[in-house]
Formats: C-alpha cells, structure tokens, sequence
C-alpha cells in the first residue's frame, strides 16, 4: 500500500500566518492517465472532511484562495496564506492514484 | 445538490454483521465514472478507505479487510450499501460514504462494536 507521511503533526499559527504542510508519498502519485490523484482534505471539529484541493493543485469551489497547493511525483505541499480562525482542524492528504487508497495520518491545525 | 447520508445499526455484538447504506441525491450512481467509497475512523484516528463500487458496477476493495467486505448498489442507482462480517471491537469506528474523488462526503454514522 502507498503510505503518505504528513508533516508536521500539529501546527500552531497566528491569525494572519502563512503555514505549509508536508504529504510524501513512498512511491510516485502519477497515474497512467497523466493526472496525479492526490488531494487535501480538512476536518473541522466534530464535522465530516472536506475537500479543499484536488489532483495536486485544484481549487475546490468555494475554497478561500487563501489555500494552495503544488508538488509532484511524491512530495506535496498544502500552502494557506494567511491563516484565518475558521481553518482549525485537522487536514489530511489522500491519494486516489493506487489502489487501495491511502490517507496522511493528519496535520492538526491550532490557532494561537 | 449533492448530498450523502449513512445509516446503521449503532451498536452490535461481536461476530455479527454490520450492514451500513449509503443513500444519496444529486448524482447518479450510473453516470459515466462516477464512484463511491465507504471510508471509516475510529474515533481520534485517521481516516482509513474500506471499498468502492463504480458506476460499470466495478468493486474495490482494501484488501486487508477484503475478505470480510461486500459493497453493492441498488437498481436505481441512489444506495450503496456495505457489509462486515464477524466484527470486531476494532471495528467501532464512525463510517462515512463519500463521491468520487472524495468531494462530496455524509456526515458520518457512528458504530460500536460491543458485548
């Protein structure tokens, strides 16, 4: 099975802070087809995951362009730019390239 | 409006069989490359995928648990429904349905697994 190492565990920002979270894949997320299925999720408290990116860098619609995400083959990143107090939780990664698919164990996300 | 939502029996015994449905709208299941998946978590854990049926009626399955797993659909194309067999106490986790490329998920039922 593909694993996915999120880094960091946790992170704790400020209002108004930039942060990145790390997803590594332990083999390449590029499928045959060309496209590359990895996407970031984020889980608010008590709620169910939501999708904010898909295949690597898509913004989901309604997601604050605030996040972002880039990367390749087997490194990914999740950028948000200017951390706002509605984006605690918990973000995972996830990829759909290899089945059976794999989620990140899960960045948590507190606000100072 | 796409909406998914899971139903179950919320507590069972050990050794029986879960059996959970996936009932949505706003998407039809028979749609060119449309899939949905079962994922679980146990509670203050990750989140982990279980199976998957497409719109060809194509199953997957994580095959650490493959042998205990069933997914299938109705005719109509709006239920998909899972079934665990001899559960056990590290099968109490709270399960979630969700579309595709994981952009529609339900809000989640809760199953314990408990003598």
């Amino acid at each position: 099975d593909v694993v996915l190492t999120q880094t960091p565990p946790t992170l704790s920002a400020t209002i108004g802070q930039s942060v990145s979270i790390s997803c590594r894949s332990s083999q390449s997320l590029l499928h045959s087809n060309g496209n590359t299925y990895l996407h970031w999720l984020l889980q608010r408290p008590g709620q169910s995951p939501q999708l904010l990116i898909y295949l690597v860098s898509r913004l989901e619609s309604g997601v604050p362009n605030r996040f972002s995400g880039s990367g390749s083959g087997t490194d990914f990143t999740l950028k948000i730019s200017g951390v706002e107090a509605e984006d605690l939780g918990v973000y995972y990664c996830v990829q759909g390239t290899h089945a059976p698919f794999t989620f990140g164990s899960g960045t948590k996300l507190e606000i100072k | 409006q796409v909406t998914l939502k899971e139903s179950g029996p919320g507590m069972l015994q050990p050794s029986k069989t879960l059996s959970l449905t996936c009932s949505f709208s706003g998407f039809s299941l028979s749609t060119s490359g449309m899939v949905v998946s079962w994922i679980r978590q146990p509670s203050g854990k990750s989140l982990e995928w279980l199976a998957a049926i497409d719109w060809d009626g194509d199953k997957y399955y994580n095959p650490s648990l493959k042998s205990r797993l069933t997914v299938s659909k109705d005719t109509s194309n709006t239920q998909v429904f899972l079934k665990i067999t001899s559960v056990d106490t590290a099968d109490t986790a709270t399960y979630y349905c969700a579309r595709a490329d994981f952009d529609y998920w339900g809000q989640g039922v809760m199953v314990t697994v408990s003598s």
